[in-house]
């Protein structure tokens, strides 16, 4: 099982302020993809990165799927209240076969008003 | 939007009683996963399903589990002999046709089961 590590586990700030979340491992990731998820609810999708150094936006989210395809950042600039959930990162890994995802612990983020 | 759905959304069970979950996955969609999520943990991977049998499963998914498709729509996952450590938030998920890295697995609302 490829493990995925998230930092930091929680952070707390202020509305408009920009944050960071880092998704790493010692494995190559086939793709990665960054899940938020609310309390009670499943993890909802927000963007799949496949191709090394690859950065896409949504709206005021920034990802980036390192070079070595073994880790990933979550950008997110003046951030609302809206953002806060929990962010999780799961990728496939290069070894398995249907492409069941390993989840990283995810990063517990809450953006104060 | 297309989604997955499952039901019930919470469950409360006895030790040792048998439980269903089900999920009604993407109508197109044909591979499909089992997750669960026990309370402020990772979610961790159960088991994968396609062409109408199981591809993979985790050391978690012992004989007390077992997965169906039994009409070509609901997707289920049965516990035989409820654990209280079975409690936990079971999240269905979907793939599409394609087998390619970049196909975004799609996940239910999950079920909550707690075993008392």
């Amino acid at each position: 099982t490829q493990l995925l590590e998230q930092s930091p586990q929680f952070l707390s700030i202020q509305e408009g302020e920009n944050l960071t979340v880092y998704c790493n491992s010692s494995s190559v990731f086939s793709s990665l993809q960054w899940y938020r998820q609310e309390p009670g609810e499943g993890p909802v999708l927000l963007v799949t990165v496949v191709t090394g150094g690859e950065v896409k936006k949504l709206k005021r989210l920034t990802f980036q799927f390192g070079d070595a395809r073994k880790d990933s950042s979550l950008h997110i600039t003046a951030a609302q209240p809206g953002d806060t959930g929990l962010y999780l990162c799961a990728g496939p890994g290069e070894v398995s076969n249907d492409y069941k995802l390993s989840f990283g612990a995810g990063t517990t983020v809450t953006v104060r008003a | 939007e297309p989604e997955v759905t499952q039901t019930p959304s919470h469950q409360v069970t006895q030790m040792g009683q048998e439980v269903i979950l089900r999920c009604v996955p993407i109508s197109n969609h044909l591979y499909f996963y089992w997750y669960r999520q026990i309370l402020g943990q990772k979610v961790e991977f159960l088991v994968s399903f396609y062409n109408n049998e199981i591809s993979e499963k985790s050391e978690i998914f012992d004989d007390q589990f077992s997965v169906e498709r039994p009409d070509g729509s609901n997707f289920t996952l049965k516990i035989r002999s409820t654990k209280l450590e079975d409690s936990a938030m079971y999240f269905c998920a979907s793939r599409t046709r394609e087998v390619a890295p970049n196909t975004e697995a799609f996940f239910g609302q999950g079920t909550r089961l707690t075993v008392v």
